[in-house]
């Protein structure tokens, strides 16, 4: 396995700019899940997906934040009008079928709203 | 709800000392608990886990937890740190979610700085 990989590791962007992220989770994983982590907190989970159907949301998911996994593989994860409060970093995380308990997570991405 | 309690922020430790990092969990249902490690720029890394069975978890880097079901706690121990232990640790809980998932809600976490 190569691990959950996520791309780009950092993103500095301006306010009110939209900004996507991408997750690609271990292979054959059917199931994937994104969380925030703020600066001195630990991550708070915002989506999950089975296969490339989005199952939960959290209400932190905002309507200015969309989530998809199209073909049931990788994901992408985009914020729309970018606030300063959206300032964190974005895990993604992925778990088999055999191991539904485990999440393997990625390195997570950045983001920085100027 | 389920929420997790890591009370201690920072713990600092000599090497090769032992240490123990608390962690206290509220849950209405039956628990799964988990305690990942994160590097600097790093995601998370599952270090250990209880799912069910003895209440006694061994983990990788010679990590242990015990489950304690009366206490509500999951307490990280390691009888000796090395300096390259020093990194910020999270207690979990799982919850299931529709379709067999489990959704994670972490503690705020605890910097272990390990000192010469």
């Amino acid at each position: 396995d190569t691990g959950v990989s996520q791309d780009p590791r950092h993103k500095i962007t301006k306010r009110g700019q939209n900004v996507t992220f991408r997750c690609d989770p271990i292979s054959e994983h059917n199931r994937l899940y994104w969380y925030r982590q703020t600066l001195g907190q630990g991550p708070e989970f915002l989506t999950y997906f089975q296969n490339e159907a989005q199952l939960e949301k959290s209400r932190l998911l905002s309507d200015r934040f969309s989530a998809e996994r199209p073909k049931g593989s990788f994901s992408t994860l985009e914020i729309q009008r970018t606030e300063q409060g959206d300032s964190a970093m974005y895990l993604c995380a992925s778990s088999s079928r055999m191991s539904t308990d485990t999440q393997y997570f990625g390195p997570g991405t950045r983001l920085t709203v100027l | 709800a389920q929420s997790v309690t890591q009370l201690d922020s920072q713990v600092p430790v000599f090497e090769e000392a032992p240490v123990e990092l608390r962690c206290n969990y509220s849950s209405s249902v039956s628990v799964y608990l988990f305690w990942y490690v994160q590097y600097p720029n790093q995601g998370l890394q599952l270090l250990l886990k209880y799912l069910s069975g003895s209440t006694l978890v061994k983990g990788i880097n010679g990590f242990e937890a015990e489950f304690n079901k009366s206490q509500t706690s999951f307490h990280l121990r390691k009888p000796s740190v090395h300096i390259s232990d020093t990194a910020e640790y999270f207690c979990a809980v799982s919850l299931r979610l529709t379709g067999g998932g489990n959704k994670l809600t972490f503690g705020t976490g605890t910097q272990l700085k390990v000192e010469l």
